[in-house]
């Protein structure tokens, strides 16, 4: 198993700046992704977290909207950039262990006003 | 392209009450997963099962691989076991480790 957090747990922010979430896992993962779930829709995968090299997107996800770091095995950030009220959404990081099972993190609940 | 149903949407029950929530999937799968998420928006992995039947407390999980069907089943719910309940499978897009969920299932369990 993998215990994952995430900071911060929520947030509001103006529409034009940027946010940076960090998720930290309790346990060194290979693959790691960011989730984004906008209200009333389900999960959609954002990208996923390469340790040393840039991340995966996926289609409708660009680096210079969601750009990704992931420096070690335990850690990774998504930054939101020139946030508009349309990304206001839940954000989960997730890992995958052996055998195909993935562990969410709690969320990052974002308000853009 | 895979897609994940599940029913119902929403479901209303009272304490006590066995409940059901359906999941089907359209392409063949390595693995489903079924996870709750409580209000706050964290999400909690359940189970993820290929075949057969899993248990853990008062949840099971059942799978029919050839009808492309899954069951998440709650014995004597009670109001905490209120959340929103999202199956989920790998094998979207080639790549295995990629979930396709569905858009969820609301309970609601009244005392």
């Amino acid at each position: 198993s993998a215990v994952i957090s995430q900071k911060p747990s929520r947030d509001i922010c103006q529409r034009g700046t940027s946010l940076t979430i960090q998720c930290q896992v309790d346990s060194q993962v290979t693959m790691m992704f960011w989730y984004r779930q906008q209200p009333g829709q389900s999960l959609t995968l954002i990208a996923t977290a390469n340790q040393g090299s840039e991340a995966t997107y996926e289609s409708g996800f660009v680096i210079d909207k969601f750009p990704i770091s992931r420096p070690n095995l335990t850690f990774s950030t998504l930054t939101v950039s020139n946030m508009s009220p349309e990304d206001s959404s839940i954000y989960l990081c997730s890992v995958l262990v052996p055998r195909y099972e993935q562990y969410f993190g709690p969320g990052t609940r974002l308000t853009v006003t | 392209k895979n897609e994940v149903e599940q029913s119902p949407q929403n479901l209303t029950a009272q304490e006590g009450e066995f409940i059901t929530i359906n999941c089907s999937y359209s392409v063949g799968i390595s693995a489903l997963h079924w996870l709750q998420q409580h209000p706050g928006g964290g999400i909690v992995s359940l189970f993820m099962l290929s075949s057969g039947k899993k248990k853990h407390g008062r949840l099971i999980a059942t799978i029919n691989i050839q009808e492309k069907h899954s069951s998440l089943h709650i014995t004597a719910s009670h109001p905490r076991d209120s959340a929103v309940y999202i199956c989920a499978d790998n094998n979207s897009g080639g790549s295995n480790y990629k979930l396709t969920f569905g858009k969820g299932t609301l309970l609601t369990v009244n005392p």
